[in-house]
């Protein structure tokens, strides 16, 4: 069955550290793949999306992602993490023909002061 | 634009009691889909729509039923409620194919089955 992991539950990080947050994929054809956030008591919202090309995607609020085929992977980056990106971040991809959204489990992030 | 819509915003109900759940989006979106997030599961489909007329089941449909009459609406419906369907419901709308284009997604339903 196709699949997204994501191996970190939870991450604590200080101010301007720098954020890789991991997600590996198991579809094996055509890869559409998304990360969403969801700020404490607000709905979710794309952060960025990979569809085709480059391999290294920007999206909002300084982050991205690097798509790396041989190893199923679309990692988030971030430089430097601020207080307000704590959050909790999913992995997507679609799956079953493309009408579907699977997601990974989540990451919760806590940017400490 | 008020973007995707859910009410109510809390709920709790009586295991057997039954229930909907509405979801309403203005965005004159094709596809509409309903989760449940739980924690450590994150996100799982539980059914989704590409059209008025047109539904299909996700990951977790047991339990719940759907319909979409018009492109604006998909409510959820919960038959007989169980304390495994606590959860924290959300909507969410997209153009057409999901593949491509990203999910906007509503404030949530959180439900409560004693």
């Amino acid at each position: 069955a196709q699949s997204v992991s994501q191996h970190n539950h939870h991450v604590i990080l200080s101010e301007a550290a720098s954020l890789e947050l991991g997600c590996n994929y198991s579809y094996g054809g055509t890869v559409n793949l998304f990360w969403y956030v969801q700020y404490p008591g607000q709905h979710l919202q794309l952060l960025l999306k990979y569809f085709s090309g480059d391999p290294l995607v920007k999206g909002i609020k300084g982050f991205e992602a690097e798509f790396i085929k041989s190893k199923f992977s679309f990692n988030l980056r971030k430089p430097s993490v601020q207080w307000s990106d704590t959050a909790e971040y999913f992995c997507s991809e679609v799956t079953g023909g493309g009408n579907k959204l699977t997601f990974g489990t989540g990451t919760q992030l806590k940017v400490e002061l | 634009n008020a973007g995707v819509t859910q009410t109510p915003k809390f709920q709790v109900l009586k295991t057997g009691q039954s229930m909907t759940l509405q979801c309403a989006q203005d965005m004159n979106h094709e596809y509409m889909s309903w989760y449940r997030q739980d924690p450590g599961m994150g996100l799982r489909l539980i059914h989704y729509s590409v059209g008025a007329g047109i539904t299909d089941q996700g990951e977790v449909p047991n339990g719940y039923n759907v319909s979409r009459s018009t492109t604006e609406d998909f409510p959820l419906r919960l038959l007989s409620a169980a304390p495994s369907q606590t959860s924290v419901y959300f909507c969410a709308s997209s153009e057409l194919d999901p593949t491509y284009n990203e999910q906007f997604f509503g404030p949530g339903t959180r439900l409560t089955v004693l």
